[in-house]
């Protein structure tokens, strides 16, 4: 089956402006997770889903970033006023399941550009 | 907090040789699991290789196996018969069995690079 997709691939967005970065998981993933990629570096956590639930968001940086699920299957990371250090890639990933022996689906991710 | 470090940056080896790349982890729980990813240069991460922390077995996958040194907090990958297709990013990365179940933390990763 089609695996995770995140549309846009690629959003140049000018300082000030707000950005929304769509993710859609495999289908029946209970579980859905979004990282933040900055160039040369490993991804870092920002927040986590089971169904439409939003069990942490200890990694976002800031109240100008906020995720939703509203029907536990597709998730979008909205970014408002877009600051220059918010340039990275966004990964999104899901799985089956909770917990920690399920595998984790990553999909290709959005590389966001604030000019 | 948990912290993954991986202190090779870039790594290069001779197609069909052996290496070995490090990583090292810091945590105060006991059980726990850890995980190899490859990220080739179109991003997509795919996950190599998983080892549960409590098994003393390393955990192999074909040409993939892993060195875990539960004491030591080390958990090195070992790539043998190299390919030109292993050529990426790989990442190594910690998750609890805890409450924060799924939450991954990764390491800054190593260039792999493949020499034919």
């Amino acid at each position: 089956g089609a695996g995770v997709s995140q549309s846009p691939r690629y959003k140049v967005a000018k300082r000030g402006q707000d950005v929304a970065l769509r993710c859609d998981p495999i289908s029946g993933h209970v579980s859905l997770f979004w990282y933040q990629q900055a160039l040369g570096q490993g991804p870092e956590f920002l927040t986590y889903f089971q169904n439409e639930a939003q069990l942490d968001k200890s990694g976002l940086p800031s109240d100008r970033f906020f995720a939703e699920r509203p029907e536990g299957s597709v998730s979008t990371l909205k970014i408002q006023r877009t600051q220059q250090e918010d340039s990275a890639v966004y990964l999104c990933a899901s799985s089956l399941g909770q917990g920690t022996r399920n595998e984790q689906y990553f999909g290709p991710g959005t590389r966001l550009t604030v000019t | 907090a948990q912290t993954v470090t991986q202190s090779q940056p870039e790594m290069s080896v001779q197609e069909a040789e052996t290496v070995t790349l490090s990583c090292t982890y810091d945590t105060s729980e006991s059980d726990y699991y850890l995980f190899w990813y490859k990220q080739p240069p179109s991003r997509q991460m795919i996950l190599v290789i998983r080892q549960e922390a409590y098994k003393q077995q390393n955990a192999t996958e074909n040409r993939f196996s892993v060195n875990f040194q539960k004491a030591a907090k080390s958990f090195s990958l070992k790539i043998s018969d190299s390919q030109l297709g292993d050529a990426a990013m790989y990442f190594c990365a910690y998750r609890d069995t805890g409450t924060n179940a799924g939450k991954s933390t990764f390491g800054d990763g190593t260039t792999l690079t493949v020499k034919p």
